[in-house]
């Protein structure tokens, strides 16, 4: 099985302030990458896909990069409403495996 | 707007079984692979199952194999999720997602349900 780890697991920012999450995968998986945003009590939301690709919808301050193992997800200017866990998922093959998330709070 | 709507969660006894439903809206859903994921109360979040949109492929990780079974009807566009043989550890919110379409080699999570909430407990 494909392992997924995040850094952080907890970071507090400012509203304005750039914000930087990694994720790693145990093995290459190409860009085959998701990031998710999912705020208390509420359904994850899907941010990004194919490491890079914004979903319909998601404002432009929200970018991803990366292929092979290392992922990164940037929030270039954090706003009130980008408080949240977010996760990263491999869909490069079963079972498909999630990070154990960042949690971003204000400071 | 497109939707998915869960139903069928409670409390039951470790053991016992139960169903889970989750009703598609406003999209063909006979052209999109359709997954579960579950969340513990606190925890992160866990892959459970996925069908292929004609039901031609299944897949579970080892947590859940032989225990669970994904199927759905096309028919009448909705999603299941057979859940036998249930630990305290399956405790979660359990979600309904939308996969890939037909037409795509991508799979994310696109459209979520609101999710149901099961309880193993004696």
């Amino acid at each position: 099985d494909i392992q997924m780890t995040q850094s952080p697991s907890s970071l507090s920012a400012s509203v304005g302030d750039r914000v930087t999450i990694t994720c790693r995968a145990s093995q290459s998986i190409s860009d085959y990458l998701n990031w998710y945003q999912q705020k208390p009590g509420k359904a994850p939301k899907l941010l990004i896909y194919a490491a890079s690709s914004l979903q319909s919808g998601v404002p432009s301050r929200f970018s991803g990069s990366g292929s092979g193992t290392d992922f990164t997800l940037t929030i270039s200017s954090l706003q009130p409403e980008d408080f949240a866990t977010y996760y990263c998922q491999q869909s490069y093959s079963t079972p498909f495996t999630f990070g154990p998330g960042t949690k971003v709070d204000i400071k | 707007q497109v939707q998915l709507v869960e139903s069928g969660g409670g409390v039951v006894q470790p053991g016992r079984s139960l169903r889970l439903s989750c009703a598609a809206s406003r999209f063909t859903f006979s052209s999109y692979a359709m997954h579960w994921v579950r969340q513990a109360p606190g925890k992160g979040l866990e892959w459970v199952a996925i069908i292929s949109y004609d039901r031609s492929n299944e897949y579970y990780p080892d947590s859940v194999k032989g225990r669970f079974t994904i199927s759905r009807d096309n028919s009448r566009n909705t999603l299941y999720l057979q859940m036998n043989s249930l630990r305290a550890e399956d405790t979660a919110v359990y979600y309904c997602a939308r996969g890939g379409s037909r037409y795509s080699s991508r799979d994310a999570f696109d459209i979520w349900g609101q999710g149901t909430m099961v309880t193993v407990s004696s």
